[in-house]
């Protein structure tokens, strides 16, 4: 079975340009959750979709950051203008519903190696 | 402010010993914590996990052992083996109807022969 794909899995950037990094989740999962990961805060959740809705965006940096999931099976993160503080791995994840409090688990795609010089 | 804290990191084992990971978290309502494992260039994979109403989960090498009173998880591993060596991420679920999850800074673990 396929797990979560992201793409691109690298990207280097100038600064100030516009970056969208997108997501498919496994098939019949119906939570999304982007995250990133920085030496200093670790693995940070951006927002957190339930059925293609934003549940929790408390986590968006600030407003160059969005996303979107226009259906079940895509959903983009894009940061317009890029920083180099932006520069991490982002990671796409999905789950099946209750999966946390099954201790089931959220599946992790190989993320997208952001560079902004 | 960090809900979830992995003060160590880095820790460095010899195979076949005993590695202890460690994990603080300062919400008391937190009711399910689980253990993420990463290799380089990889997302990260579940491990295991423990819920709150218990206080030691075991997986084969490993263990996960919950102190509600002192906010403290801890995940042992042994007998160590080279292939553990990986970043380890303790997470937590927060309360209510979520299946968000807030990890730590992650430990990365050497075994070495």
């Amino acid at each position: 079975d396929a797990g979560v794909i992201q793409s691109p899995r690298h990207e280097v950037t100038e600064m100030g340009q516009e970056v969208t990094l997108r997501c498919k989740p496994i098939s019949g999962h119906n939570s999304l959750f982007w995250y990133r990961q920085t030496m200093m805060r670790g693995l940070e959740l951006l927002i957190y979709f339930n059925n293609n809705v934003p549940i929790d965006d408390s986590g968006m940096p600030e407003d160059r950051f969005s996303a979107k999931m226009p259906n079940a099976s895509f959903s983009t993160l894009k940061i317009q203008p890029s920083e180099p503080r932006d520069s991490a791995v982002y990671f796409c994840a999905s789950a099946k519903p209750g999966a946390s409090r099954l201790g089931n688990t959220i599946y992790f795609g190989e993320g997208s190696w952001l560079t902004v010089v | 402010d960090q809900q979830v804290k992995q003060n160590s990191p880095s820790l460095s084992v010899q195979e076949g010993r005993i590695s202890i990971l460690n994990c603080d978290y300062t919400n008391s309502m937190f009711d399910y914590f689980l253990w993420y494992k990463k290799y380089p260039a990889e997302g990260p994979t579940f491990l295991i996990s423990i819920s709150s109403i218990k206080d030691k989960n075991e997986d084969g090498r490993f263990t996960v052992f919950l102190n509600k009173s002192a906010k403290h998880l801890s995940l042992h591993i042994v007998p160590s083996q080279p292939g553990d060596s990986a970043v380890y991420f303790c997470a937590a679920r927060p309360p209510g109807n979520t299946d968000k999850l807030i990890f730590g800074t992650g430990t990365r673990l050497q075994v070495f022969p």
